[in-house]
């Protein structure tokens, strides 16, 4: 069965360091990946998607994310935090055939001052 | 202008009512979903419509009904409310006609929060 692995419930960084939110993934086929952020009180805003082609893929608000097959993981990175960062990053997985996404359970990014 | 809009935005019930959570869309996306958000599950999808004539049951439906009224509206319903359907709601859309294809992003709407007492 398809399922999407977040490993890390809480993280907290400092503003200006480095971020890395992992995602692993259990599925057949070339899956589709993509990666949303829920700020408080909203809905989900898409930050980046990986269909095929260049396994490191932008996103908006300096994010990036590497899909390595060989790991099932598709991490997401960011190069030096902002304050504004700080809110719910959900990793998910399009289910080939079905037209449906699932979901892992979130990583709360903490950023401290 | 928000493209999805959900209401109402907050909702306490008690057990045992009827409650009605809508969704309408101004995107012209043909799919829906309705999530719901529990802390620590991520989002589980109730249920989810490719057209009005096309609805399907999700991974938890159990408890729950829905209506595509039209493409831009769908509403999720909660026949008998009981406390463990407390949660967060969120109503989607996406388009498959993209340049993506089949797979493009989904857009959310804001979310209602659900309290059945």
């Amino acid at each position: 069965a398809q399922s999407v692995t977040q490993p890390d419930i809480h993280i907290t960084v400092s503003e200006g360091a480095s971020l890395e939110l992992r995602c692993n993934y259990s599925y057949g086929a070339t899956p589709y990946l993509f990666w949303y952020v829920q700020s408080p009180g909203q809905g989900l805003q898409l930050l980046l998607k990986y269909f095929s082609g260049d396994t490191l893929v932008q996103g908006i608000k300096g994010f990036e994310a590497e899909f390595k097959r060989s790991q099932s993981s598709f991490n997401l990175r960011k190069p030096s935090v902002h304050w504004s960062d700080a809110a719910e990053y959900f990793c998910a997985v399009g289910v080939r055939g079905t037209y449906k996404y699932i979901f892992g359970t979130g990583t709360r990014l903490k950023v401290l001052a | 202008d928000a493209d999805v809009t959900q209401t109402p935005r907050n909702r306490i019930t008690k057990t045992g009512k009827r409650i009605m959570l809508e969704c309408s869309q101004t995107k012209g996306h043909d799919r829906m979903y309705w999530y719901r958000q529990d802390p620590g599950l991520g989002l589980r999808l109730i249920y989810y419509s490719f057209d009005v004539k096309d609805i399907n049951k999700g991974e938890i439906s159990d408890g729950y009904s829905v209506s595509r009224q039209a493409q831009a509206k769908f509403s999720l319903s909660l026949e008998s409310a009981i406390p463990n359907q407390t949660a967060l709601y969120f109503c989607a859309t996406s388009d498959p006609t993209g340049t993506s294809g089949s797979y493009n992003e989904q857009f959310f709407g804001p979310g209602t929060r659900l309290t059945v007492l």
